[in-house]
């Protein structure tokens, strides 16, 4: 079935430090993937997203690129700030008729200053 | 704008018992998912609501049922509580036909005890 599997964490960083969070797919269908976040005390929400192959999404700083020949969709951002702690998923769509999100279990990011 | 709401926020039952769970989605949303999210797990798909139907189940034993009622708000109720089913429960709306977009907006949850 469809699954998603991303680095497990914690994941400790400094400020201003290079963050990767790895994720890959299952490959079955052409899925779109997304990157939601959960900041402390709040919701889920949308970080990015990418709906076909090579496709790149971006937004406040995290860019992630959908590689369908190593079915992967890591998260990136080059300098990250304290307020970026959170947890973050990465997500596979169902697609088509297929209304189901898959998500990882999740990375904890701490950013000390 | 309210996003959407869920309550209640805690709840404590015991094994056996029931509960109904709700949540209003965001204004002008038309379809409800919810999610079941364990300790330390991501959020599995419990199933979602369009047009007051269930259009999509995901693997959730019947003891799961749930309900749209025609302003989108919507239900969730679970019978035959186990301590396994312990976890956040987390409702998400979106437009349907943007759905596809991950356009969805989450609640906090609803944080279910069973003992």
């Amino acid at each position: 079935g469809d699954s998603v599997t991303q680095m497990e964490g914690p994941v400790t960083l400094s400020e201003e430090a290079f963050l990767t969070i790895n994720c890959t797919y299952t490959a079955t269908g052409y899925p779109s993937l997304f990157w939601y976040v959960q900041y402390p005390g709040e919701g889920l929400q949308l970080l990015l997203k990418a709906t076909k192959a090579d496709d790149k999404g971006s937004n406040k700083g995290f860019e992630a690129t959908y590689r369908k020949e190593t079915t992967s969709f890591h998260l990136e951002k080059g300098s990250v700030q304290v307020s970026d702690s959170a947890v973050y998923f990465c997500v596979r769509g169902g697609g088509g008729s297929n209304y189901k999100l898959t998500f990882g279990k999740g990375t904890l990011l701490t950013v000390n200053p | 704008d309210a996003g959407v709401t869920q309550s209640p926020t805690h709840l404590i039952k015991t094994r056996g018992q029931q509960v109904t769970l709700r949540c209003s989605p965001k204004s002008g949303h038309d379809t409800v998912s919810w999610y079941q999210q364990a300790l330390g797990q991501g959020p599995q798909f419990i199933f979602q609501y369009y047009e007051e139907e269930e259009r999509q189940r995901g693997n959730f034993p019947d003891r799961f049922s749930g309900h749209q009622f025609p302003n989108y708000s919507s239900e969730l109720n679970v019978n035959a509580l186990l301590l396994g089913d312990s976890a956040l429960y987390l409702c998400a709306s979106s437009l349907s036909r943007r759905y596809n977009t991950g356009e969805l907006f989450f609640g906090e949850g609803s944080r279910l005890t069973v003992l």
